[in-house]
């Protein structure tokens, strides 16, 4: 039973364009949610997170909105650059599991120059 | 500050072996979480040790385990090895509690033969 989903295995945009990245979940239970950012060999990165008090966070480039009705969390990259190539994974925790992470399959971003 | 070291970063064994993985986690960090990463599964959560006490587990089997010692650094251990055992053991480190976010270490390849 897959309680995070990222359903687009991978996304191509444009260097300068939005990159929007989504994720679905299933537990009623989590309350707090995570993005990473995976190159290859190496471990996942922070990006950012949210908690389920808000329905947005920003962080320089990075917004992610949360929809909680719809267990839907979406990652805006604005503007895209090419570095930003990568894995995005997004993972949802709740109070009752510290430590524990459940992530999504990932999504590969490609941001053309 | 120094992040998460992880050793050895590769390893090749053969079936009925067993393993042992290190983690060092960020100065300051007493929580430690592992996980294991295949093309199939994806990220999946193996366990969480906090004061040298395992306080989260995943649902894997008996073989893996692991413990904390008293500088919060961590090993696991595989036992019994099998050939789906081959993946990417990613160790990550936080404060303390489900608010603070996990960085992880670059992780340990293992292949088992």
């Amino acid at each position: 039973d897959q309680q995070v989903k990222q359903n687009s295995p991978s996304l191509s945009v444009q260097e300068g364009r939005i990159s929007i990245l989504n994720c679905d979940y299933t537990n009623s239970m989590f309350d707090y949610f995570l993005w990473y950012k995976k190159y290859p060999a190496e471990g996942p990165t922070f990006l950012i997170s949210i908690s389920s008090i808000k329905d947005k966070n920003e962080d320089g480039r990075f917004t992610v909105f949360l929809n909680k009705s719809a267990k839907h969390l979406s990652l805006h990259i604005v503007p895209s650059q090419p570095g930003d190539s990568a894995v995005y994974f997004c993972a949802a925790t709740s109070s009752g599991n510290t430590g524990k992470l459940i992530f999504g399959q990932g999504t590969t971003l490609q941001v053309k120059p | 500050k120094a992040g998460v070291t992880q050793t050895p970063r590769y390893l090749i064994k053969t079936r009925g072996q067993q393993v042992t993985l290190s983690c060092s986690p960020i100065s300051g960090h007493r929580s430690v979480s592992w996980y294991q990463q295949t093309p199939g599964q994806g990220l999946q959560f193996l366990f969480e040790y906090f004061s040298e006490t395992q306080r989260n587990k995943g649902n894997f089997p008996g073989r893996f385990s692991g413990r904390q010692f008293s500088n919060s650094r961590s090993e696991m251990n595989v036992s019994t090895l099998e050939l789906g055992d081959s993946a990417l053991y990613l160790c990550a480190s936080s404060l303390a509690g489900p608010r603070n976010e996990q960085f992880f270490g670059p992780g340990t390849r293992l292949t088992v033969l």
